[in-house]
């Protein structure tokens, strides 16, 4: 079954500096995603990346966040200057374009990469 | 408006019994709603999901309940078993899925022998 895949699986930053957490979405999807998932807490959205633009982005994606396609598989998170309620799970996912409510596919989600700013 | 309620927080079920968990929304641009079930150090796995354009949904053990007046749906889980033990998140979305999901709080469903 395809997947979705991340890296790094946990990542250790300390506070202001820079990291980029990477994503290979399913090959034949057109939609992309970053949630996050403070420890413990529901899983919240971060921002939709479509035709090689943002889609839409909640408040939490702020000028310290972008995302980049930089090839035809990879899709990344960039965070500028990390701060520390930055650390949570952060979760890519992908979908297929108006496919998702025909085949009852949704999202397909990878594994997430824990981020720990310290 | 863009909130999906979820309870109970926490559910111990007895293997064997009925596992039930709720869901509400308020938002009636929202027709995709789908049920994730996540493992610790996983991310969500897509469920099962359902459109409003029907009222209930089965897939094995797993069944959907939509209630489109009320704004409500739920999973029910027959015959649980120790295996289902994870947290389980419902979600909404407009659009048939495809755009952003709105996740519910999400419950720890714990199953005992």
């Amino acid at each position: 079954e395809p997947e979705v895949t991340q890296t790094p699986s946990h990542q250790v930053t300390q506070m202001g500096q820079e990291v980029i957490l990477r994503c290979v979405p399913i090959s034949n999807h057109l939609y992309f995603y970053w949630y996050r998932q403070i420890l413990g807490q529901k899983v919240e959205f971060l921002v939709s990346f479509y035709n090689n633009e943002i889609s839409e982005k909640s408040e939490i994606f702020d000028d310290q966040f972008s995302v980049e396609r930089p090839d035809g598989s990879n899709f990344t998170l960039k965070i500028r200057s990390t701060k520390l309620e930055d650390s949570a799970m952060y979760f890519c996912a992908s979908s297929e374009r108006g496919q998702a409510a025909s085949r009852d596919y949704g999202y397909t989600f990878g594994s997430g990469t824990r981020l720990t700013v310290v | 408006q863009q909130q999906v309620k979820q309870s109970p927080q926490s559910l111990i079920v007895q293997k064997g019994g009925i596992s039930i968990i709720n869901c509400a929304y308020e938002n009636t641009a929202f027709d995709y709603f789908p049920w994730y079930q996540q493992f610790p150090g996983k991310g969500p796995a897509l469920l099962i999901a359902i459109r409003p354009d029907v009222s209930e949904k089965k897939e094995g053990r797993f069944t959907i309940s939509f209630n489109k007046s009320a704004k409500q749906f739920s999973l029910h889980i027959m015959d649980s078993q120790p295996g289902d033990s994870a947290t389980y998140f419902c979600a909404a979305s407009p659009n048939f899925g495809n755009e952003k999901l709105t996740f519910g709080t999400g419950t720890r469903l714990t199953i005992i022998p």
